[in-house]
């Protein structure tokens, strides 16, 4: 089991540019979530995803930020028209189902830098 | 507003002590509370959780002491070694799912 993995690992983009991270959960968890860290903001819950189905996307920015879950192997985060302050390490995790018995699994993250 | 404030930030401890890692939270309703160890380069990873019906957890070298009545936990890391040098997050979450809310995390380093 290679974990969850997210690609690519470093991606740099210009100011106004679109910028499409990917995440492959581990096989046969049923719950996506996403997090943005930063040294000023740590660790910021962003959306989850549970069966492919968005549940909570209460921390994602209202402009620019959209995910999604066409299957139950990947997912993406799409960020439009990238600002300075978008730059943050996009960590996605992976649990077999909701609750506190299933643990979150992260991946190691895709830092996004934008310049 | 933070809803999981940790202490201290950062931490450095001589191997062979034991570490102590504070957190406290506004939201009484939180009852599940895991730590995560971060590496750099890597994604959190869960080292032990609690929750709120205990006031003890151990896994070998690491305690989580819980006060419920003060929304308060700490998280000790006995006869601390070099490798343990990571950041330590401490999180919130209702039972009921596993959205966690993060402290901003505290920074330990461990001295041969």
């Amino acid at each position: 089991n290679a974990g969850v993995i997210q690609t690519p690992r470093h991606k740099v983009t210009g100011k106004g540019q679109e910028a499409t991270l990917w995440c492959e959960p581990i096989s046969g968890h049923s719950a996506v979530f996403w997090y943005r860290q930063t040294i000023v903001q740590g660790l910021e819950f962003l959306t989850y995803f549970r069966n492919q189905a968005p549940i909570d996307d209460s921390g994602m920015p209202k402009e620019r930020f959209s995910a999604q879950m066409p299957n139950q192997s990947h997912s993406t985060l799409k960020i439009q028209s990238t600002q300075p302050q978008d730059s943050a390490v996009y960590l996605c995790a992976s649990s077999p189902g909701l609750g506190f018995q299933n643990t979150l699994y992260f991946g190691a993250g895709t830092r996004l830098s934008v310049l | 507003q933070q809803q999981v404030r940790q202490s201290p930030q950062s931490l450095t401890v001589w191997e062979g002590e034991t570490a102590i890692l504070n957190c406290s939270y506004e939201n009484s309703a939180f009852d599940y509370f895991p730590w995560y160890q971060q590496f750099p380069g890597e994604g959190p990873a869960l080292l032990i959780s609690i929750l709120s019906v205990s006031n003890k957890k151990e896994d070998g070298r690491f305690t989580i002491f819980f006060n419920k009545r003060e929304k308060k936990l700490s998280l000790h890391i006995a006869d601390s070694q070099p490798g343990d040098s990571a950041t330590y997050f401490c999180a919130v979450a209702t039972g009921g799912n596993n959205k966690l809310t993060f402290g901003q995390g505290t920074v330990l380093s461990v001295i041969p």
